[in-house]
């Protein structure tokens, strides 16, 4: 019963590029949608969030779109650093937050 | 000056047994979480606490349960531990509100053999 997913379990790109990782929610009570970065042997990290109002929010390199219709999300990075390799969490709450199972990231130099 | 702090990192332990995971925070946040991360990768919520109300998710079993000595303090209490209970388990917490991020601990590794 996964309310959010992500379809991807791993993305390649090149150091420079776009990076872009997808999410798809299915439950249409969420009003705010976070991604999170993970490194090994650490928790993740809050990144960049966007409220279902809103259908943009950047911040520096990373910028959150919702596409409320189509129930999806993305997280564009640009340019792509090689310190940006994690695994990448979309969540979504009205409570308690759900996540998605990660794409993992790996920018290549 | 670590905002979310679990221990131990690592714990291996047999079948059967009964342990616990310590979480603190100090960022002064309301509200703590346990989620489990299992074998495929998934975070799924086990418990909201906050100094009012426990949710617990009903998958659960009832085999684990929180305690909260204080607001700073959620431990996870694990009887009789099984082998599918294998899996990391983060610690976050966070300011009650709408859209408000958690902040993660680093996660205990629990290996039951």
């Amino acid at each position: 019963d996964q309310q959010v997913k992500q379809n991807s379990p791993s993305l390649s790109v090149q150091e420079g590029r776009i990076s872009i990782l997808n999410c798809d929610y299915t439950n249409s009570m969420f009003d705010y949608f976070l991604w999170y970065k993970k490194y090994p042997a650490e928790g993740p990290t809050f990144l960049i969030s966007i409220s279902s109002i809103k259908d943009k929010n950047e911040d520096g390199r990373f910028t959150v779109f919702l596409n409320k219709s189509a129930k999806h999300l993305s997280l564009h990075i640009v340019p792509s650093q090689p310190g940006d390799s994690a695994v990448y969490f979309c969540a979504a709450s009205p409570n308690d937050m759900r996540f998605g199972a990660g794409t993992r990231l790996t920018v290549k130099p | 000056d670590t905002a979310v702090s679990q221990t131990p990192k690592y714990l291996v332990t047999q079948m059967g047994n009964d342990k616990s995971i310590k979480c603190e925070q100090n960022l002064g946040h309301d509200t703590m979480y346990w989620y489990k991360q299992d074998s495929k990768k998934f975070l799924k919520i086990m418990f909201s606490y906050n100094n009012k109300e426990l949710i617990i998710n009903e998958t659960v079993p009832n085999r684990f349960s929180p305690k909260s000595p204080d607001k700073a303090h959620l431990n996870l209490h694990i009887n009789s531990l099984e082998l599918g209970d294998s899996a990391v388990y983060f610690c976050a917490s966070s300011q009650k509100g709408q859209g408000a991020s958690y902040t993660f601990g680093s996660g205990t590794r629990l290996t039951v053999v």
